[in-house]
């Protein structure tokens, strides 16, 4: 069975305090990676798509990378509108669609 | 353009009642997916539809049904609702079966 687990559950940081969110799968036959962002709320929003191991992408303080078995959204030099719960998912090849991982609740204090 | 647009933005409804949710996809947009997200979870997959038919399925008993209308549209219905169909539904749509962009949700309350 396809599963995501996100750690850690939690994070505090000062603004400033750089970090890694870490994203593990395991899934029959990965189309692509997905980070989202979501505030209390609302829906997702959209951050990154990775399809293979190997690839980066960054926009503003994320940057998120993949291996085989693992993503990590990086944040450097965060600020406190970067708060928000960072959701990480996959698109596997059987038509199930996206499974979601739980998720990570940052904090970024002034 | 706008974004996915999902109504009602709010329900509240009580036990073994009949609840219609709606979305209206990114223009563009064919494929329409629900999901369904607890408090402190991730969102779990419910349907995904794309020209009309549906493409997957995920784990949610028979009382969960959706459509997809020929403007792309889509509903989703839950009968006989429990407290536990309480949460946040989330509408998505995508080209095909690539990057979902979400909307903004409904919060259905089964008192």
């Amino acid at each position: 069975e396809d599963q995501v687990t996100q750690s850690p559950e939690a994070l505090r940081l000062q603004e400033g305090e750089s970090s890694s969110l870490n994203c593990s799968y395991t899934v029959s036959g990965l189309r692509g990676l997905f980070w989202y962002r979501q505030d209390p709320g609302k829906g997702p929003e959209f951050l990154f798509t990775l399809y293979s191991a190997g690839e980066e992408k960054e926009k503003e303080r994320l940057k998120a990378t993949l291996t085989k078995k693992e993503s990590f959204l990086h944040i450097t030099a965060p600020k406190p509108e970067d708060s928000a719960t960072y959701l990480c998912a996959v698109d596997n090849n059987y038509g199930q669609n996206f499974v979601f991982g739980p998720g990570t609740r940052l904090s970024v204090l002034p | 353009d706008a974004g996915v647009t999902q109504s009602p933005t709010h329900l509240i409804k009580t036990r073994g009642q009949h609840v219609t949710l709606r979305c209206s996809p990114i223009s563009g947009h064919k494929s329409v997916s629900w999901y369904q997200q607890v408090l402190g979870q991730g969102p779990q997959f419910i349907f995904q539809y794309y020209e009309k038919e549906e493409r997957g399925r995920g784990n949610f008993p028979d009382r969960f049904s959706a459509r997809q209308f020929p403007n792309y549209s889509s509903e989703l219905n839950v009968n006989a609702l429990l407290l536990g169909d309480s949460a946040l539904y989330l509408c998505a749509s995508s080209l095909d079966t690539d990057t979902q962009y979400f909307g903004p949700g409904t919060r259905l309350t089964v008192l």
